[in-house]
């Protein structure tokens, strides 16, 4: 079993659909949780870090983490064709230095 | 804020070459620098660490040898693929971390790497 596991999609959805991207994990110490954003060819792009339990909100991004259930999500509200991407969840351990990436899903928004 | 930069962005090589690839942090200071491999349809897999003035701690399954990591200093590492064969072609991407925030890295653009 990964430690983190995302379903790779593709998600296709219409321009200005709420999209949710999701991500399991097995390691109960993680504590540090991140979204990245990768377009192709690109490096990853930090989209959102978040801390232990709770929701995070920047502009149409929210970041939600359940570490009771072991489950994060992002959340795009508005989704606009230039979200089109592959979105990376990762996350860390409290002292560690590795980032442990999931797979990355695959979000096209057509217009 | 918190940029990094890669050189070259793409480079094709003939099997038995070297090939030097940069990562610089343009406006911070990275204490540590950690450096990926990416293949197509794939998530970013950790090859090593690298702390500014001491050696490099490779993951499990990576050869030492083969992928050297200099990092010489708080803003530049090196990854050297030696003796590069085909199966070394893949995208490479190095992040950085500065002292200021430890849980965050920053990445650069990545280097695409063929072997011919």
């Amino acid at each position: 079993q990964k430690e983190v596991e995302q379903d790779p999609g593709p998600l296709s959805v219409p321009e200005g659909a709420i999209v949710s991207l999701n991500c399991t994990y097995s390691n109960s110490a993680f504590q540090y949780f991140m979204w990245y954003r990768q377009y192709s060819r690109k490096g990853p792009e930090l989209l959102m870090y978040t801390y232990s339990s709770g929701n995070k909100e920047d502009g149409r991004f929210t970041a939600q983490v359940d570490k009771s259930s072991k489950y994060i999500s992002l959340f795009i509200r508005d989704s606009q064709p230039s979200d089109s991407a592959t979105y990376l969840c990762a996350m860390k351990t409290e002292y560690g230095n590795k980032l442990v990436f999931g797979a990355g899903t695959i979000l096209r928004v057509k217009s | 804020g918190a940029v990094v930069s890669q050189h070259p962005s793409w480079v094709i090589c003939k099997s038995g070459t070297s090939v030097k690839i940069e990562c610089r942090s343009l406006d911070f200071q990275a204490t540590t620098m950690f450096w990926y491999r990416q293949f197509p349809k794939q998530s970013l897999m950790l090859m090593a660490t690298s702390n500014e003035g001491s050696k490099a701690t490779y993951e499990q399954g990576v050869e030492k040898d083969k992928f050297l990591i200099n990092h010489a200093s708080l803003t530049l590492s090196t990854l050297t693929v030696t003796s590069a064969h085909p199966e070394d072609s893949s995208f490479y991407i190095c992040s950085a971390r500065s002292w200021r925030s430890f849980n965050e890295q920053f990445f650069g653009p990545g280097t695409r790497l063929t072997v011919l």
